[in-house]
């Protein structure tokens, strides 16, 4: 049975840096053409693909955001860790973490992160 | 503004067929596979079409999807009020090297 599940703050002010985890169960990162990738949601707005990193440790980013993102790996502990610079009010989201397969095949169930002082 | 153009709603009645297009360019659709996704309120996107047309075990034949040259259908046949939820298209960007979403459609059954 495949699983993801995000943790981190649910609050950050503005200028802060943010930190997500995602940890999963049921495949492993070092599998040929796997990856785990960050997605998030403004409350109501459409989805927005942030970073991906694959089984053989490429990164890849959004380039709207790239500047701000950095996603890396723990194929020990089954983690990745997405953090984003600069918090802004703008990055109020949900903020997913997926499976990259063919298309981002597992989902989490998401973490709410308000950006307010 | 998306990358990938859907239409913001679609509406039909009960066990009509519904089609949601997604509109792309050679970067991204034109080039590479399309998926689609379904999203119910509060709730994680679900892999609904892979590879183009393609359904993930488990999801209804109900569903099915076309592509042709640098835009995409979904369709659903048979609408039921479950069905009700948001759609969102997405495919690799080769421009962008990364993957792109549509703005979402909002279907209503009527």
């Amino acid at each position: 049975q495949i699983t993801l599940k995000e943790s981190g703050p649910t609050l950050v002010k503005p200028t802060q840096t943010l930190t997500l985890t995602c940890t999963f169960s049921g495949f492993s990162l070092t599998t040929t053409g796997v990856g785990v990738g960050w997605i998030r949601q403004p409350p109501g707005k459409a989805l927005e693909w942030l970073a991906l990193i694959y089984w053989d440790d490429d990164k890849r980013y959004s380039p709207s955001l790239k500047s701000r993102l950095t996603i890396t790996r723990d194929t020990s502990r089954n983690q990745v860790v997405l953090t984003v610079t600069n918090m802004d009010p703008v990055d109020t989201a949900t903020y997913y973490c997926a499976r990259r397969n063919y298309g981002f095949d597992y989902w989490g169930q998401g973490a709410l992160v308000t950006v307010s002082s | 503004q998306s990358v990938l153009t859907q239409p913001p709603s679609v509406s039909e009645a009960p066990r009509q067929k519904v089609t949601i297009s997604c509109s792309g360019s050679n970067s991204n659709i034109g080039r590479n596979a399309v998926n689609w996704y379904q999203q119910f309120p509060g709730r994680a996107p679900k892999l609904l079409i892979y590879y183009d047309d393609l359904l993930p075990s488990g999801v209804s034949d109900r569903f099915s999807a076309s592509k042709s040259g640098t835009s995409a259908s979904l369709a659903i046949s048979g609408l039921q009020s479950e069905d009700e939820a948001d759609y969102y298209c997405a495919a690799w960007d080769d421009s962008l090297n990364g993957p792109v979403f549509g703005g979402g459609t909002k279907l209503t059954v009527l």
